[in-house]
């Protein structure tokens, strides 16, 4: 039972260009999201963070918009970079449960100079 | 300020051998997540702990495997008479344990079980 899913194992964009990474959810008592950036033999690293008391989160070239009522949320890097490039994750939690992370599969981005 | 360490980078074992997985959290950090990877998949939450404490474990296989975190020293994932399927990223985590719960890891170890 998959609760946190990302449907695009893998997207390509041109180098300038925005890339939008997608995200659904289905338990609706999740209240904090994460995107992580991995590239290949390492961890992953922490891009941003979004409470669901919000909708919208900002950080330089990177933006985490949160759609509750559609359970739904993305990641967009604009303009994107080839250093971009890496497998993305996104995460959520339950602050009353102990805080571990459930991600999604991942999505392979790659921006092509 | 180093981030989170695990080692060994890579272990080998052969079938029904024990593999020791440490973690050292980042300064200041007292909570500390496990995490697997295995191919082509997203990570999976294994256990949770605190200092001398398990909080939560319902991601952990029931038998072969164990986790702790003494008082002092970092913490330790245990697989004992590993199989195949056990074969993976082991990806440990930190963080501070305040409400805004980001999470931080380390490298990973990866276990080849031949």
């Amino acid at each position: 039972d998959q609760q946190v899913k990302q449907n695009s194992p893998s997207l390509s964009v041109q180098e300038g260009r925005i890339s939008i990474l997608n995200c659904d959810y289905t338990n609706s008592m999740f209240d904090y999201f994460l995107w992580y950036k991995k590239y290949p033999a390492e961890g992953p690293t922490f891009l941003i963070s979004i409470s669901s008391i919000k909708d919208k989160n900002e950080d330089g070239r990177f933006t985490v918009f949160l759609n509750k009522s559609a359970k739904h949320l993305s990641l967009h890097i604009v303009p994107s970079q080839p250093g971009d490039s890496a497998v993305y994750f996104c995460a959520a939690s339950l602050s009353n449960a102990g805080n571990m992370l459930t991600f999604g599969g991942g999505t392979r981005l790659m921006v092509k100079p | 300020n180093a981030g989170v360490m695990q080692n060994p980078r890579h272990l080998v074992r052969r079938r029904g051998q024990e593999a020791r997985l440490r973690c050292s959290p980042m300064k200041g950090h007292s909570h500390v997540y496990w995490y697997r990877q295995l191919p082509e998949e997203g990570l999976k939450f294994m256990v949770y702990l605190q200092k001398e404490n398990i909080i939560d474990e319902s991601g952990m296989p029931k038998e072969r495997f164990s986790a702790e975190f003494p008082k002092e020293g970092p913490s330790i994932l245990r697989i004992q008479q590993v199989v195949r399927g056990d074969s993976a990223a082991y990806f440990c985590a930190s963080s501070p344990g305040t409400a805004k719960n980001i999470q931080y890891f380390g490298a990973g170890t990866r276990l080849s079980v031949l």
